[in-house]
């Protein structure tokens, strides 16, 4: 089945610091999600891209729609130490309504 | 705007007895879908309901169900649980049905002993 694999699967970086991590896959898709876990809560959704070469911000997180839509990448600019979690891409498969999958996941520590 | 809810938190279940979860959606949202999260996972979509009927179902065995209510709170069921049903059960809720936007509740623990 269709495969989301995210890179890097871990980062250490320090406080300051922008970060950059993807997510690609296999076959097409026309929406890429990007979610935020902490430990013991649930996916909170930080950006949703919905055309090819899409970019969208929300405060520091900007993330890209791969112009193939076949990837998406996910850049945090001036890291603090509230950013460290699992961050993880999703996307629906074609025609499967409404189910998501997912990456992986990267997680990221942020060194104060 | 109340967010996605979920209960029991945390719940601790003995192989082959069965367990309910339940998750109320995010106000407005007609659409529930479930997720389970083994430790170290991506989420893996269970099912989704919509109009309290089954609309799209992953790879899980039928002793995985559901059930969606009139006011779309939601219940997932299941039966003769084994070891590796032990995980984090997700519930998420979107505006309509087909909608790739999902906002997800805090989730319960299950372990099974």
């Amino acid at each position: 089945g269709q495969q989301l694999n995210q890179s890097p699967q871990s980062m250490f970086i320090q406080e300051g610091e922008d970060v950059s991590m993807n997510c690609t896959s296999s076959s097409i898709f026309n929406t890429w999600l990007w979610y935020k876990q902490d430990p013991g809560e649930g996916p909170v959704l930080l950006i949703a891209l919905y055309k090819a070469g899409e970019l969208t911000s929300n405060g520091r997180l900007t993330a890209q729609f791969g112009i193939t839509r076949k990837d998406s990448f996910l850049n945090i600019s001036a890291s603090i130490p509230s950013d460290v979690g699992i961050y993880f891409c999703a996307g629906p498969p074609y025609n499967q309504g409404g189910k998501l999958i997912f990456g992986q996941g990267t997680e990221l520590s942020v060194k104060p | 705007e109340t967010g996605v809810t979920q209960s029991p938190t945390h719940l601790i279940k003995t192989r082959g007895q069965q367990v309910t979860l339940r998750c109320s959606s995010q106000s407005g949202h007609n659409t529930v879908s479930w997720y389970q999260q083994a430790l170290g996972q991506g989420p893996q979509f269970i099912f989704q309901y919509y109009r309290e009927e089954e609309n799209g179902r992953g790879n899980f065995p039928p002793r995985f169900s559901g059930l969606q209510f009139p006011n779309y709170s939601s219940e997932l069921n299941v039966n003769a649980l084994e070891l590796d049903d032990s995980a984090l059960y997700l519930c998420a809720s979107s505006l309509r049905q087909g909608a790739s936007e999902q906002y997800f509740g805090p989730g319960t623990r299950l372990t099974v002993t």
